[in-house]
């Protein structure tokens, strides 16, 4: 099974603020790595597609990039509305794993 | 507009089978490259697959839950079902569905998600 690690776990941001997530695969995964979005009491919500594809709709502050081993979600201008927990996951080979979450507050 | 809606029970018995029933609308699991997978997430934890089915029906587990899961789809009414035996406390968690392209295999719609309670 791969293990996805993300970091940081938890980071308190600011309004304007550039935020970059990592997410780093246990083997190499190509650019098989997702980038999901959750608020509280919400479903998650797809930002990024392998890798570094934005999804239909998604604001254009939200970017990805990466490939092999190590991922990276970039936020830039952060909004307060960004508050959430965001997760990566690798569809590169079964079972389908996510990363433990990383939560942003602001 | 493509929906995903989760049914089935709020509180089961441990031991007991859990029946969810994901009832979607703006596709069809008829069409090449459609797919469907369930998801599951404990209070305030992470994400957890469970299980996928594909327009050809072909059916993927989770390895460690392969023996207690099963999924199947009804193209004609446009659902997916997942079961589970063997329902422990453990198991206590949202369980959502969403839409899967074969393309990428992410889940590009999810469901509100259903809440499951394993309690006697």
């Amino acid at each position: 099974e791969i293990v996805l690690t993300q970091s940081p776990d938890f980071q308190s941001v600011t309004p304007k603020e550039r935020v970059t997530i990592t997410c780093r695969a246990s083997q190499s995964i190509g650019s098989n790595l997702h980038w999901y979005q959750q608020k509280p009491d919400q479903s998650p919500k797809l930002l990024i597609k392998y890798a570094s594809q934005s999804f239909s709709g998604v604001p254009s502050r939200f970017s990805g990039s990466g490939s092999g081993t190590d991922f990276t979600l970039t936020i830039n201008s952060l909004e307060a509305e960004d508050a959430a927990t965001y997760y990566c996951h690798q569809s590169s080979s079964l079972p389908y794993t996510f990363g433990q979450g990383t939560k942003l507050e602001i | 507009q493509v929906t995903l809606r989760e049914s089935g029970p709020a509180l089961v018995k441990p031991t007991q089978t859990l029946t969810l029933t994901c009832t979607f609308s703006g596709f069809s699991l008829s069409t090449s490259g459609m797919c469907v997978s369930w998801v599951r997430q404990p209070p305030g934890k992470a994400l957890e697959w469970l299980a996928l089915i594909d327009w050809d029906d072909d059916k993927y587990y989770r390895t460690s839950l392969k023996t207690r899961l099963t999924i199947s789809k009804d193209t004609s009414k446009n659902q997916v079902v997942l079961t589970m035996t063997n329902m422990d406390p453990v198991d206590t968690a949202t369980y959502y569905c969403a839409r899967t392209d074969s393309g990428t295999y992410a889940f590009d719609m999810w469901g509100q998600g259903t809440m499951v309670t394993v309690s006697s």
